[in-house]
């Protein structure tokens, strides 16, 4: 997973508090994207951001908002986490227009 | 349904066996698709990725695509217990987002 990292890598957390996750890369990539990996259910897209400046929806971000400080670092942040949130999230960065997203090592977070 | 289906398994094969992966999938509109490999406790890596039918072949690995039963395929010849892992399949739509299927755990015993 050389050239994304995320930070923290383990969190536990109770109903209610906030937390942001960080994402940040060292391969000039413009593309990053958060999803989160649940048993049974595969990575699901939560935000992604194209360029920097820009952010989108993806297939589940209620309960998420994101920020793409700069080219290289994109945050996920809960507002107020709930159990089913608990997740690994996984930050992934790719070149515009190509076919390869290069993922990060994960975030494991439990919200009691 | 799904976009992309995928059988969750787990798959336990012995050492050297030929291992065969599958997905179905449901929108045909862009037709990239990806298989990526998962260790425990690590972030996916693309392992091969195809466009439209036919298929690409790198090393030990095969990617296959039947776009008439829309069915995604990965074979893996002389399985090495270094194979053992989740594979995941995905498609990739036209804004270059990565739609996966829910992984498949491969075990392949010594």
């Amino acid at each position: 997973n050389a050239g994304v990292t995320q930070t923290p890598k383990f969190q536990v957390l109770k109903t209610g508090q906030s937390m942001t996750l960080q994402c940040a890369q060292d391969m000039n990539h413009n593309s990053m994207y958060w999803y989160r990996q649940d048993p049974g259910m595969g990575l699901r897209l939560i935000y992604y951001s194209a360029s920097e400046g820009t952010t989108d929806k993806g297939e589940v971000p209620n309960g998420y908002n994101v920020s793409r400080l700069n080219k290289r670092e994109f945050s996920l942040r809960l507002e107020s986490a709930a159990p089913s949130q608990t997740s690994v999230y996984f930050c992934a960065i790719g070149l515009a227009g190509a076919n390869e997203q290069f993922f990060g090592p994960g975030t494991r977070l439990t919200v009691l | 349904q799904k976009e992309v289906e995928q059988d969750p398994g787990p798959l336990s094969v012995p050492e050297g066996a030929i291992v065969s992966l599958n997905c179905t999938y449901s929108n045909s509109a862009f037709q990239y698709f990806m298989w990526y490999r998962q260790y425990s406790r690590k972030g996916p890596e693309l392992l091969m990725y195809t466009y439209s039918s036919g298929n690409k072949e790198d090393g030990r690995f095969t990617a296959q695509v039947d776009k008439s039963s829309k069915y995604i395929s990965l074979f893996i010849r002389d399985s090495q217990p270094s194979d053992s892992a989740t594979y995941l399949c995905a498609r990739m739509d036209s804004s270059y987002k990565l739609i996966f299927g829910s992984g498949t755990r491969l075990l392949v015993r010594p």
